[in-house]
């Protein structure tokens, strides 16, 4: 199975700052014949289900803020919340759809400084 | 509005059975692949299960395999998840779990979810 492992498990970033949360596969998540890479990134917030934010490593969900950014490719992929709002408290989570099992990072917890 | 609402959840012994259901609306339910995907009490994401959208192909996560059975009914659009021989580990919010058009396994809509609690 895929090992999604994220850095930092815990994040105090102050409003209006950058926030960088980081996930590493343990293989390729690009898959060559289409040079995509298979990973999402989703936020949770308490008592709700998660929500899915960028697919495709890049590619931003319809309506989600473009504060919200992914990048990476390969085993090492990035998210980015280039100014940090109130509501973006929450804990996020990476993903590997490139093989079943599908397999999620253990998440990072984002709070306000 | 897309939606899924799943039921069935409880409180069960270990070794017990319970069957979860999944009610979808708003989209073509026959034409997507559908997941079943659990969040235990330590907040961990876990993949169970998927089947295709005629429900002729079907995968499970190992820890699963052999006790639990994904089904559709696509008359009903209601997906479900026959759960047996329960063990304490299965002590989750179960979630189902919608694809992104045309990209499986990346999940847009989910379920509020349906929680499991195994315990005597």
């Amino acid at each position: 199975d895929f090992v999604m492992t994220q850095s930092p498990e815990y994040l105090a970033v102050s409003l209006g700052e950058r926030a960088t949360i980081n996930c590493k596969s343990s293989q390729t998540l690009l898959y060559s014949s289409n040079n995509k890479n298979y990973l999402a990134w989703y936020q949770q917030k308490p008592g709700q289900p998660p929500k899915l934010l960028i697919y495709w490593a890049s590619t931003r969900e319809s309506g989600v803020p473009d504060r919200f950014s992914g990048s990476g490719s390969g085993i090492d992929f990035t998210l980015t919340i280039s100014s940090l709002q109130a509501e973006d408290v929450a804990v996020y989570y990476c993903q590997q759809y490139y093989s079943t099992p599908y397999t999620f990072g253990q998440g990072t917890k984002l709070e306000i400084k | 509005e897309v939606q899924l609402v799943e039921s069935g959840g409880g409180l069960v012994q270990p070794g017990g059975s319970l069957r979860l259901s999944c009610s979808a609306s708003g989209f073509t339910f026959s034409t997507y692949t559908m997941h079943w995907v659990r969040q235990t009490p330590g907040k961990r994401l876990e993949y169970v299960s998927v089947i295709s959208g005629d429900g002729g192909s079907t995968f499970y996560a190992d820890s699963v395999k052999g006790r639990f059975t994904i089904s559709r009914d696509n008359s009903k659009n209601t997906l479900y998840l026959q759960m047996s021989s329960l063990r304490a580990e299965d002590t989750a919010v179960y979630y189902c779990v919608k694809d992104v058009i045309m990209i499986v396994g990346a999940f847009d809509i989910w379920g509020q979810g349906t929680l499991v609690t195994v315990s005597s």
